[in-house]
Order: C-alpha cells, then sequence, then structure tokens
C-alpha cells in the first residue's frame, strides 16, 4: 500500500502555455501533499505544502499565482504551471502523507520541459 | 535555521569497497526526523530509513547501516561491499517537530559511482 502516482510522468510545452501535473493517492486518503522541484543536479526544494479542502501553502519565492495548487480531495492535488516558461523546466515531485499516520509516500515526479 | 550537509558531491568506488556517506544536520528542535533516500536515474525517490531524534540506536539492513550521533548532529550511512547497482544520488533530509509527515529539508545530495 502507500502508492503514490503522478500525471504525466514528462511534459514538453511551449514557452507561454500552462501545464497541470496531477498527484494522486492511490491507496490510502492523504490530508497533506507537498510540492516540491528539483533543478538538474540539484537537491529537492519544498515549494508549497497542500492541504485538502483549504489554500496551498507557498514557500518564500515561489509565486502563487504561477504555480497554482488545488488540493479538492483526499486523493488528488494539481500543480498547474501558469504561462511557463524555460526557467520553470524541472522535475516535480509530489508526496503525500496519509491520513492517521506520520509517514509521507513520494510519487514518480514529473519532467516538465519548456520550450 | 534548520539546514542538512552533504559535503561529499561526488564519490567514485570500485565495486566491493565500503563507501560511507556523510550527513550533518542543523535543528533548534529537539524532536525531529532524519532519512535517507536513493535516487537513481530513473529520478524516482527510493525510501531508505527514517530515525526520530530519540532513537540513537545504529541500525543495519543488509549491506546498508547507518550511524545516527546527536552529539555531533551527523547522520552517516555506509554501503558495504559496493554494488554498481548502488550508482545513484543520495539524499540526507530532515523534517522538524513531532510528526515525520510534515515537509523535508534535503542536503545536497552526493552522486555515488560505482565501477566494477
Amino acid at each position: 500500500g502507500a502508492v503514490v502516482s503522478q500525471h504525466p510522468s514528462w511534459v514538453i510545452c511551449k514557452s507561454g502555455t500552462s501545464v497541470k501535473i496531477e498527484c494522486r493517492s492511490l491507496d490510502f486518503q492523504a490530508t497533506t501533499m507537498f510540492w516540491y522541484r528539483q533543478f538538474p543536479k540539484q537537491s529537492l526544494m519544498l515549494m508549497a505544502t497542500s492541504n485538502e479542502g483549504s489554500k496551498a501553502t507557498y514557500e518564500q519565492g515561489v509565486e502563487k499565482d504561477k504555480f497554482l495548487i488545488n488540493h479538492a480531495s483526499l486523493t488528488l492535488s494539481t500543480l498547474t504551471v501558469t504561462s511557463a516558461h524555460p526557467e520553470d523546466s524541472s522535475f516535480y515531485i509530489c508526496s503525500a502523507r496519509k491520513q492517521g499516520v506520520y509517514e509521507q509516500y513520494f510519487g514518480p515526479g514529473t519532467r516538465l520541459t519548456v520550450t | 535555521a534548520q539546514k542538512v550537509t552533504q559535503a561529499q558531491t561526488e564519490i567514485s568506488v570500485v565495486e566491493k569497497e565500503d563507501v560511507t556517506l556523510d550527513c550533518v544536520y542543523e535543528t533548534r528542535d529537539t524532536t525531529y526526523y532524519l532519512f535517507w533516500y536513493k535516487q537513481p536515474p530513473s529520478g524516482e525517490l527510493v525510501f531508505l530509513i527514517r530515525r526520530n531524534s530519540f532513537d540513537e540506536q545504529n541500525e543495519i539492513s543488509g549491506r546498508y547501516s547507518w550511524n545516527f550521533q546527536k552529539s555531533t548532529s551527523s547522520f552517516n550511512f555506509t554501503i558495504t561491499a559496493s554494488q554498481v547497482v548502488d550508482s545513484a544520488v543520495y539524499f540526507c533530509a530532515l523534517s522538524e517537530g513531532n510528526q515525520a509527515g510534515t515537509a523535508l529539508i534535503f542536503g545536497k545530495g552526493t552522486t555515488l559511482s560505482v565501477s566494477s
């Protein structure tokens, strides 16, 4: 159990367009989901914390109007990169915290390339 | 402020050598959790271990072992008899507070290359 999926696994989009990334907990309910970003050969940096039914909490320096996060249900959180630019090209990883349990589980990641 | 330092950026070893990956952390909390993850070229994070601040007992799992020392704020990871399949980026991470499900603060990672 405790599987987290992300869709798509990779995406290429043109500069100026928007792209949505989904993070799903497949076999458990997740009250909290986290979104991380990883640039090539760098570490994972927390972008935001998403709680079901409430607004996401963004880390300092992350533009909330550019990275829209929606956690509409206990099994789904989405990250929408609006008006994407080449500098947004990165590996985006989500993790989900299992309801009632303190562990969190990572998704496989989504590689975004903006041309 | 909380921080995780992995001073070794890259390590190269030959198969069957033992290798230790260092991790030093900073936190003001008395309750915290430490983690190690492996990230192979596919990118997916593989959970290796979680330790809470009250459990300083060292752990061994097969070829892997971990040495947690609060006195030096270190949580080092040793791979014994390394194999080519161990080649990956390894991240040490910290989670503060009394809930392991809070966001993780990652170190910069150590790239391990094991050659045959």
